[in-house]
């Protein structure tokens, strides 16, 4: 079946930092990918997303490619602050157009940054 | 983005009870609401999605007559975990999408406890 890998955390980086955070997944079709971010006590909000191969997703200073060759969608940052201290979530869904209805998520990376 | 109020964030209950948890979009008409849950060092699940005015629609394995889903407004959904256990403890996330609508926006989730 679908499903999505991400690497496990906690992740702790100083201020500044580069992050990647891993994410590959197994579909059988064409998903679309997202990150999402959860900060403390709030919801799950779309960081970024891609709905075909080769597609780079990006907002607030984070990216994510589309590799379909290597069934991977790492999220990647050039330089992290504490506000970006949260959990992250990578998914995918088979929806055509990229709803984001039935969504199959990873187990989330929290991640700390220090000043 | 639109918001997504989940009510409430922690509840702790004695097992054989009844615990409603509810999910509201504040600001948008959800045509279609969707509860997750998810298990320590788990990835989030699906468990049902919901359209207004219809029967929720559950994933395999989930229960319908313990996990209790009512979608009667455009604005309100509800899960009620009817009888619940030790094993019910876990945390619920709402996510809620308009009719046309490709972004699900998701509340910030309930922490349940049954002791």
């Amino acid at each position: 079946g679908n499903s999505v890998t991400q690497m496990e955390g906690p992740v702790t980086l100083s201020e500044e930092a580069f992050l990647t955070i891993n994410c590959t997944y197994t579909a059988t079709g064409y998903p679309s990918l997202f990150w999402y971010v959860q900060y403390p006590g709030e919801g799950l909000q779309l960081l970024l997303k891609a709905t075909k191969a080769d597609d780079k997703g990006s907002n607030k200073g984070f990216e994510a490619t589309y590799r379909k060759e290597t069934t991977s969608f790492h999220l990647e940052k050039g330089s992290v602050q504490v506000s970006d201290s949260a959990v992250y979530f990578c998914a995918l869904t088979m929806n055509y157009g990229g709803s984001q209805g039935n969504l199959i998520f990873g187990k989330g990376t929290k991640l700390s940054v220090k000043p | 983005g639109a918001v997504v109020s989940q009510h409430p964030s922690r509840v702790i209950c004695k097992s054989g009870t009844s615990v409603k948890i509810e999910c509201r979009s504040l600001d948008f008409q959800a045509t279609t609401m969707f509860w997750y849950r998810q298990f320590p060092k788990k990835s989030l699940m699906l468990m049902a999605t919901s359209n207004e005015g219809s029967k929720a629609t559950y994933e395999q394995g989930v229960e319908k007559d313990k996990f209790l889903i009512n979608h009667a407004s455009l604005t309100l959904s509800t899960l009620t975990v009817t009888s619940a256990h030790p094993e019910d403890s876990s945390f619920y996330i709402c996510s809620a999408s308009t009719l046309r609508g490709t972004e699900a926006f998701f509340g910030q989730g309930t922490r349940l406890t049954v002791v």
